[in-house]
């Protein structure tokens, strides 16, 4: 299995509900990652795990909160979001401490209504 | 700190017509680089890597060239199909593996 699956491909929200996105993945990978990214833009980082444990995490709105319950799953649990939030969201996994690339996922594309 | 700077966009080609996108890296050390290709409603893709100087990636007959002296991997085809059409990211890791920093994004657009 050489895939980064996420769920679900498309969420619409309003700004009071509570909902969570989900990655996963089978590659044995002890590094993953969540970015954001707005239509025309790159991706930008929000959030790396590394071994389970929150190694990054780039001043991302507490509004977001990641979750990593073992090595093969990343949650990432939305709350209050803001209609400026709507993106595409994408998890991204590695070994450790890759030289050699990260797999994504096919995203989460978001709108907060 | 580390940055990528790529050619803006858009770029509009003919079918079958060469390809260049330039790409220029700002790093410490020896950073690994990557190109990266997002087709239209999906994530991204890994194309191609190189992880050491003078190293030549390619896949799907695109290639680049990793130039320490000139501290460039510019992304080169030499015949383009519409199929190619989407976005390229050039991006980089640092040495220490922070985290995968990406250029803005160059949109490839070829008409047949």
């Amino acid at each position: 299995d050489t895939e980064v699956t996420q769920t679900p491909k498309h969420l619409v929200m309003g700004m009071t509900n509570k909902k969570s996105l989900k990655c996963e993945q089978h590659m044995g990978h002890r590094a993953m990652y969540w970015y954001k990214q707005k239509a025309k833009k790159p991706p930008e980082l929000m959030f790396v795990y590394s071994y389970e444990k929150l190694s990054i995490n780039e001043s991302v709105p507490s509004r977001f909160s990641p979750e990593c319950p073992n090595s093969s799953l990343l949650n990432l649990h939305l709350h209050a979001l803001q209609p400026e939030d709507s993106a595409l969201y994408l998890c991204a996994s590695s070994r450790r401490t890759d030289l050699y690339g990260y797999t994504f996922g096919s995203g989460t594309r978001l709108t907060v209504v | 700190g580390n940055s990528v700077t790529q050619m803006e966009g858009p770029v509009t080609l003919s079918e079958e017509a060469f390809l260049t996108i330039n790409c220029t890296y700002t790093a410490t050390g020896y950073p690994s680089l990557f190109w990266y290709v997002q087709y239209p409603g999906e994530g991204l893709q890994l194309l191609l890597k190189a992880t050491k100087a003078d190293d030549k990636g390619s896949n799907k007959g695109f290639e680049a060239t990793y130039r320490k002296e000139t501290t460039s991997f510019h992304l080169e085809k030499g015949s383009v199909q519409v199929s190619d059409s989407a976005v390229y990211f050039c991006a980089l890791i640092d040495q220490a593996g922070t985290a995968l920093i990406f250029g803005k994004g160059t949109t490839l657009s070829v008409s047949s």
